[in-house]
């Protein structure tokens, strides 16, 4: 167990719908990167936030959004959901961008 | 832009047996290599992490090793178990101000009792 948690486990949207994805981080740790994984896929860097503000971003498009708040958890929203964004989506903490510890990751099926 | 590559994408052997996974990554210039863990449909838990700096690290039966320059690493699974049945993904650091991990598409591994 790394300390890190996510909310929901697991849920179901229909496509066009919103989302938020919730993630608490390990103690002592300020800084959250969230990925996305599709099935039998490695993980996808979506972004990070280190002290609150958004430190980076891959390549996913601007309906991807997120913010962390003071005592460092995190949300992530996704606007407009596609059957595409179907996937395990995993938030990882770490003190200051050093080593991340991954929580046990969020499911969102989208039909 | 890095790539990183693991093969092979399934892996059956019978108990007992040591085993090999691959990774191979495009740029060198990483700041770390990490071996996950993942069993279905669950987080990921991390095995060995190595410094770019560093040839290898060991954890129990598990050895990984970290070649920069040629841009391979291996992951050495000695005598098997079928507890060890999962997907293995590695990933690496980058060297860009996120630190942002790089992943694989994972081996998936089948031990048989």
């Amino acid at each position: 167990e790394t300390g890190v948690t996510q909310s929901p486990t697991h849920l179901i949207k229909t496509r066009g719908q919103q989302v938020t994805l919730r993630c608490s981080s390990q103690s002592g740790h300020n800084t959250v990167s969230w990925y996305q994984q599709a099935l039998g896929q490695g993980p996808q860097f979506i972004f990070q936030y280190y002290r609150e503000e958004e430190n980076g971003r891959g390549n996913f498009p601007p309906r991807f959004s997120g913010l962390q708040f003071p005592n460092y958890s995190s949300e992530l929203n996704v606007n407009a959901l596609e059957l595409d964004d179907s996937a395990l989506y995993l938030c990882a903490s770490s003190r200051d961008r050093a080593e991340q510890y991954f929580g046990p990751g969020t499911r969102l099926t989208v039909t | 832009k890095q790539e990183v590559t693991q093969i092979p994408a399934a892996l059956s052997v019978p108990e007992g047996e040591n085993l090999v996974l691959n990774c191979s990554f495009t740029d060198s210039a990483i700041y770390n290599l990490q071996w996950f863990r993942q069993d279905p449909g669950k987080g990921l838990t991390s095995l060995l992490l190595i410094q770019s700096s560093q040839r290898e690290q060991t954890s129990g039966r598990l050895n990984a090793s970290l070649d920069k320059s040629s841009g391979r690493s291996t992951l050495y699974i000695a005598a098997s178990q079928p507890g060890d049945s999962a997907t293995y993904l590695c990933a690496v650091k980058d060297s860009s101000n996120t630190g942002k991990l790089i992943f694989g598409q994972g081996t998936t591994l089948q031990v048989k009792p």
